[in-house]
């Protein structure tokens, strides 16, 4: 079974500029989650897909990111305009829904470094 | 805003020997306790879970005990390993929405 796929793994910018992270879930898999992960620290729920619709954005800057999940399957978390405080690991997660283990599936992250 | 706390930060420990991280949250409205392992470079794993009507779990050597009472719950690895060296999370599952909690994290170092 192929695992959550991201890309890119490696994104350096300046600030102010933007960036796009995409996301592949697991197959069959209808909640898509995007997590920020600073150093050293816990992941941080971004946003929650069901399919295609939000569940939770409540932690998601919005005056500077947007995240997408069209047909309810592949997902973009877009950021513009960076700041420095946005390098982090941008995580994203698949799990069936209402899983009775609630068993969350990571894809390996992409690393964003803002200059 | 509901709270997981993980302790210790950080934890060195000999091949062959203990490890212990403890967790405690602040309130009852969790349903669900797992526990994620993170190399390096790699994203979370599911490793460890249990519910909340159950006072321990174990699976090859890796035991969760839950204290229902004092609201704590510890991962233990026995006999640890090199490749045990990982950063480890424990979280809770709210039962409203399902969304996880996290802890902050432990990073384990196993000594050879």
């Amino acid at each position: 079974e192929a695992g959550v796929a991201q890309s890119p793994r490696y994104k350096i910018i300046e600030k102010r500029q933007s960036v796009a992270f995409w996301c592949n879930p697991i197959s069959g898999h209808a909640t898509l989650y995007w997590y920020q992960q600073i150093l050293g620290q816990g992941p941080k729920l971004l946003i929650q897909f069901q399919n295609n619709g939000v569940v939770d954005d409540s932690q998601l800057p919005k005056d500077r990111f947007s995240a997408e999940r069209l047909k309810g399957v592949d997902s973009t978390l877009k950021i513009q305009p960076a700041k420095l405080e946005d390098s982090a690991v941008y995580l994203c997660a698949s799990s069936l829904v209402r899983s009775r283990t609630g068993e969350l599936f990571f894809g390996e992250g992409s690393r964003l470094t803002v200059l | 805003q509901q709270q997981v706390k993980q302790s210790p930060q950080s934890l060195i420990v000999q091949k062959g020997g203990i490890s212990i991280i403890n967790c405690a949250y602040e309130n009852t409205a969790f349903d669900y306790f797992p526990w994620y392992q993170q190399f390096p470079g790699k994203g979370p794993a599911l490793l460890i879970a249990i519910r909340p009507d159950v006072s321990e779990k174990k699976e090859g050597r890796f035991t969760i005990s839950f204290n229902k009472s004092a609201k704590q719950f510890s991962l233990h690895i026995m006999d640890s390993q090199p490749g045990d060296s990982a950063t480890y999370f424990c979280a809770a599952r709210q039962d409203s929405n399902y969304q996880l909690i996290w802890g902050a994290g432990t990073k384990l170092i196993i000594k050879p």
